[in-house]
């Protein structure tokens, strides 16, 4: 299996500030790496396909980057509907792990 | 409009079988590239990736779960059926499925549904 490694776990950032979340693979996986936010009670939403492509309705304070092994979510001028805790998911092989989620509070 | 929903029992016992159904509408599982993949969440715990069945019946399953999963789908009823065997309390989670799309080398989940939250217990 190809094991999906997100830093942090947790972060604290205020409304309007800027976040960087980190997806790590245990092996190349190309730019097989989508993004999903998630909230409670409701079903995750997918943000950022194939590394780095905007999800059609997503704003673009969302945005993704990188390849290989190394990608990066980036939400810029968070807003108070952005907290939620993020997954990032590899479709480069089968299983199709996801990342153990990094959860953003309001500070 | 695609929608998705899971249904099933709430609460299980350990040692029993699970039976999950996932009703969609506004996609066919015969057109190709389409796939319905099942997602679990224990509480307080990552999203976890089950098993995925494909337009053509091919299917995929968890490695760790492979002994005790199966996924079938109904074409024609717009149903996918998970069952897990041998359930363990460890199994209780919130169970998603979720529209696969995939297009010129790109996969994602599209479409969840809601969800559906499974306790097992004795």
């Amino acid at each position: 299996d190809i094991q999906m490694t997100q830093s942090p776990s947790s972060l604290s950032a205020s409304v309007g500030g800027r976040v960087t979340i980190t997806c790590r693979a245990s092996q190349s996986i190309s730019s097989s790496l989508n993004w999903y936010q998630h909230k409670p009670g409701k079903a995750p939403e997918l943000l950022i396909y194939a590394a780095s492509s905007l999800q059609s309705a997503v704003p673009s304070r969302f945005s993704g980057s990188g390849s290989g092994t190394d990608f990066t979510l980036t939400i810029s001028s968070l807003q108070p509907e952005d907290f939620a805790t993020y997954y990032c998911q590899q479709t480069y092989s089968s299983p199709r792990t996801f990342g153990q989620g990094t959860k953003l509070e309001i500070k | 409009q695609i929608t998705l929903k899971e249904s099933g029992p709430t609460l299980v016992k350990p040692t029993q079988t699970l039976t999950l159904t996932c009703t969609f509408s506004g996609f066919s599982l015969s057109t190709s590239g389409v796939g319905v993949g099942w997602i679990r969440q224990p509480p307080g715990k990552a999203l976890e990736w089950l098993a995925l069945i494909y337009w053509d019946d091919d299917k995929r399953y968890s490695p760790s779960l492979k002994s005790r999963l199966t996924i079938t789908k109904d074409t024609s009823k717009n149903q996918v059926v998970l069952t897990m065997t041998n359930m363990d309390p460890v199994d209780t989670a919130t169970y998603y499925c979720a529209h696969r799309i995939a297009t010129s080398g790109v996969e994602y989940f599209q479409h969840w549904g809601q969800g559906t939250l499974v306790t097992v217990s004795s």
